[in-house]
């Protein structure tokens, strides 16, 4: 019954390689975000689709590519993995209400350790 | 663009109350909001209060909003060992409701 699930939920791997992170909710939400947490614990947002469409991308560089094959699923791609990439990736989800009410739903994150 | 500041670290005593501070710079949010993330795990929404409330209680939370002064407090009465945790906070204003989270403040409760 979990609401916001990600895998994997360690990923080490060298410099260079490409991998996935996948993101799944079940929770009928209609917007699905990305957020980065570094060492120091700062979040800051990546990317924000809503409906399958991409609606918020900050200043991430283009390795990363979000997919969405629909609106329970928000996968991230990263290509070339370098080791500032190293950080907790967090899938979240929402169902944005009138008047900008916006509870998000977190998944339990993914370390991704880049050697 | 926006901006949340809070402290980054409180340190108390088993039983005595927390109060946690933030700071934003956006006239226009609608709604702030504390989250919990307790060690390895995700985010947790804790409470919120709209603009236009000056205070909200949910049990052992007390959250206090000064809108003139852009400031939030979350005050945790009882602090128990299970409240160690980051605790951000965060504030919705723009069309899409976007989060804009704070640092994180990180509660430290010892027995």
């Amino acid at each position: 019954d979990t609401a916001v699930s990600q895998t994997p939920k360690y990923l080490v791997t060298q410099m260079g390689n490409d991998k996935s992170i996948k993101c799944e909710q079940n929770l009928g939400h209609d917007t699905m975000y990305w957020y980065k947490q570094d060492s120091k614990k700062f979040l800051k947002i990546m990317f924000s689709y809503n409906n399958k469409e991409l609606i918020i991308n900050e200043t991430v560089p283009n390795r990363f590519s979000p997919k969405s094959p629909d609106k329970a699923h928000l996968n991230l791609h990263i290509n070339s993995l370098e080791l500032g990439d190293s950080a907790v990736y967090f899938c979240a989800s929402s169902q944005v209400a009138s008047g900008f009410y916006n509870e998000q739903f977190f998944g339990p994150g993914t370390r991704l350790t880049v050697l | 663009g926006e901006d949340v500041e809070q402290s980054l670290f409180l340190s108390v005593r088993e039983g005595d109350s927390s109060v946690i501070n933030c700071t934003y710079t956006d006239s226009s949010s609608t709604y702030l909001y504390w989250y919990k993330q307790e060690p390895g795990a995700g985010l947790q929404l804790l409470t919120y209060i709209f603009s236009n409330m000056d205070m909200k209680q949910d049990q052992r939370l007390t959250v206090l909003l000064n809108k003139k002064d852009k400031h939030l407090s979350l005050r945790i009465a009882d602090t128990q060992t299970g409240d160690s945790a980051i605790y951000f906070c965060a504030e919705t204003s723009s069309g899409y409701s976007t989060l804009t989270f704070g640092k994180g403040t990180m509660l430290l409760v010892s027995p």
